[in-house]
């Protein structure tokens, strides 16, 4: 129940195109869903974030949209740049501060 | 600001060493937590300490692995007599209470290469 599962693993677009990264979980008590940003050999870094009461929030070419009765939450990037290559996690946040971490999206930018 | 700060970096030890990982949160958090990646996977929650307890180790295996945040340095978490499986990256992160914790920030890692 406290799983976050996290699809597609690998994600190849071309520059300029959406980058979709899904997200479902099964645990109502999640009330914080943030997506991490990690480069290889560094840490996860805060890209954004949303709380389960708004649908969606827009931070520059990101976009988180949040479907609570379906469970599921996505990432989108927008005019996808070979500098966002990386890996990106979603993760949810439960009791006692902690975070639920999906499997991870390796993405590909193609120039 | 600093932020999180980890050493050691990239650490090589031999089965049945002891492996020590430091963790210096940003500057005015009391929170700490560690956090595992195995290779080509997600973070794995371990223990969530503030300066003196252990609030929650749920995530922690229960033997060979211990961790500590003292009232004075780092948070230290210490992996007794390792063995090849416990290679991975180790992250910590901090918040400044629990109420903010909204805002969880990572560091850099430390990586363990048991051989």
């Amino acid at each position: 129940q406290q799983q976050v599962k996290q699809s597609p693993q690998s994600l190849i677009v071309q520059k300029g195109g959406i980058s979709i990264i899904n997200c479902a979980y099964e645990n109502t008590a999640f009330d914080y869903f943030p997506w991490y940003q990690q480069f290889p050999g560094k840490g996860p870094a805060l890209l954004i974030a949303i709380r389960p009461d708004v649908s969606e929030k827009k931070e520059g070419r990101f976009t988180i949209s949040f479907n609570k009765s379906a469970k599921q939450f996505s990432l989108h990037i927008m005019d996808s740049q070979p500098g966002d290559s990386a890996t990106y996690f979603c993760a949810a946040r439960h009791a006692g501060n902690m975070l639920t971490f999906g499997g991870g999206t390796r993405l590909m930018v193609k120039p | 600001n600093a932020g999180v700060m980890q050493n050691p970096r990239h650490l090589v030890r031999r089965r049945g060493q002891e492996a020590r990982l430091r963790c210096s949160p940003m500057k005015g958090h009391s929170h700490v937590y560690w956090y595992r990646q195995l290779p080509e996977e997600g973070l794995k929650f371990m223990v969530y300490l503030q300066k003196e307890n252990i609030i929650d180790e749920s995530g922690m295996p229960k033997e060979r692995f211990s961790a500590e945040f003292p009232k004075e340095g780092p948070s230290i978490l210490r992996i007794q007599q390792v063995v090849r499986g416990d290679s991975a990256a180790y992250f910590c992160a901090s918040s400044l209470d629990f109420y903010s914790g909204n805002t969880i920030y990572f560091g850099e890692g430390s990586w363990l290469t048991v051989v």
